[in-house]
């Protein structure tokens, strides 16, 4: 069951904006629109951020939004702030004999 | 408000076995379908379970099957994950996550519990 590709890190000013994409299969992210984007900062937990691709839970402002093309998700936070410096994650449903869960590998995003 | 709590972590020696609970309050936890997620230190989360609201389905990441077993008791508001043949890439502190009404939808976790495997 491997991990959904997100790159490594992303970087930007305040105020910019960036993109962090997850990419899977046809199996997962291709397949079904149950991806979700979680944020982490160090020592608490994940808190979502966008889930069934583009739908922002309450409370989450609407500088982060979300789309999908083919196997790859993408999450674009738009006017960048500090607080948003952190982990982010993704994950997708995966379908079959034994649907589960799957995330992506980590991105770290630095606020400049 | 939402709240879950997980505990039971500790040090197991390669082999042993543990079993964590998570105690749910603040909504009706009949209702929702939970999930076990864990994090090994330094590392990205990994999803390891599901349980279904009645506890009748469960299904489980390809790495623990077969040495890990989810269950809840709804009268009691808690979930459980029983930890067998532990290894040390085990090592992680432990989650639990409760699915909202969308797949996918993970809004409410609890702090977790760290499970260390070491001889």
């Amino acid at each position: 069951q491997s991990a959904l590709t997100q790159p490594v890190s992303v970087s930007g000013s305040p105020g910019q904006s960036i993109t962090i994409s997850c990419t899977g299969t046809s199996s997962d992210v291709g397949a079904y629109n149950y991806v979700s984007w979680y944020q982490q900062h160090p020592g608490k937990a994940p808190k979502l951020i966008l889930y069934e691709v583009s739908s922002r839970p309450s409370g989450v402002p609407d500088r982060f939004s979300g789309s999908k093309s083919g196997n790859t998700a993408s999450l674009t936070i738009s006017g960048l702030q500090a607080e948003d410096e952190g982990d982010y994650y993704c994950m997708s449903f995966r379908g079959g004999s034994t649907p589960h869960w799957l995330f992506g590998a980590v991105t770290k995003l630095t606020v400049l | 408000e939402v709240h879950l709590v997980e505990s039971g972590g500790g040090l197991v020696q390669p082999g042993g076995s543990l079993r964590l609970s998570c105690v749910a309050s603040g909504f009706t936890f009949s209702s929702y379908k939970m999930h076990w997620v864990r994090q090994a230190p330094g590392k990205g989360l990994q999803w390891l379970s599901f349980i279904s609201e009645s506890g009748t389905a469960t299904n489980y990441a390809d790495s623990v099957r077969g040495r890990f077993t989810t269950s809840r008791d709804n009268a009691k508001n808690a979930l459980y994950l029983q930890l067998n043949s532990l290894r040390a890439e085990d090592t992680a502190v432990y989650h639990c996550a409760r699915e909202d009404t969308v797949p996918g939808d993970f809004e409410f976790w609890g702090l977790g519990t760290l499970v260390t495997v070491s001889s």
